[in-house]
């Protein structure tokens, strides 16, 4: 099985900031990577597909990068509606899940 | 479109066998190079993917669960079904069904879920 990493799990930040969350995989994934957001009591929602396309729809403050191991999450400038909780996925084998990273207000 | 919606008894007894139907609108199930897959959330934890099947009847699923489920499809009414048996409070959780659309590569296929079903609660108890 191929295990997901997260970090941080959670972080604070304000309106306009930047935003890094990270993704690992416990072995290689080339580009098999899958980022997803989560609001409270909904759905998941696809942002970010192959480590850096970007499903459409999704703003372009969107941004996903790496491939291997170690990938990327970034939002170049946090807005009201992205606080939410952040899912890495990866399509490599038998799909599975970071653990998530929560995005709340500073 | 697409749209998905879970269905089934939001309350399942110890040892019995949970029942979930989604039901796809807005497309015929049968279309497209898609899986469809089913997907759980406990509480206040993170994603599990359970297994997913083709509209062929191809399947596929999680090592940890294979033993206890069973997914199947009936394109007549554009449904696929979930079936997890001997439940214990561990099953307790949201479930999804969601599409899980691919794409090709030079390295193969990469698949995501790029739609899903809003989630309905199944809590086992006595």
């Amino acid at each position: 099985d191929i295990q997901m990493t997260q970090s941080p799990s959670s972080l604070s930040a304000s309106v306009g900031d930047r935003v890094t969350i990270t993704c690992r995989a416990s072995q290689s994934i080339s580009s098999y990577l899958n980022w997803y957001q989560q609001k409270p009591g909904k759905a998941p929602k696809l942002l970010i597909y192959a480590a850096s396309s970007l499903q459409s729809g999704v703003p372009s403050r969107f941004s996903g990068s790496g491939s291997g191991t170690d990938f990327t999450l970034t939002i170049s400038s946090l807005q009201p509606e992205d606080f939410a909780t952040y899912y890495c996925q990866q399509s490599y084998s038998t799909p599975s899940f970071g653990p998530g990273t929560k995005v709340d207000i500073k | 479109q697409v749209q998905l919606q879970e269905s089934g008894p939001g309350l399942v007894k110890p040892s019995q066998t949970l029942s979930l139907t989604c039901t796809v609108s807005g497309g015929s199930i049968s279309s497209g190079s898609y899986y469809w897959s089913w997907i759980r959330q406990p509480a206040g934890k993170g994603l599990e993917w359970i297994g997913r099947i083709y509209t062929s009847g191809s399947t596929n699923y999680n090592p940890s669960l294979k033993s206890r489920v069973t997914i199947s499809v009936d394109t007549s009414k554009n449904q696929f079904s979930l079936k997890l048996s001997s439940v214990t409070a561990a099953d307790t959780a949201v479930y999804y069904c969601a599409r899980d659309s691919g794409k090709l590569y030079s390295s193969g296929w990469l698949y995501y879920f790029d739609y899903w079903g809003q989630g309905t609660l199944v809590t086992v108890s006595s």
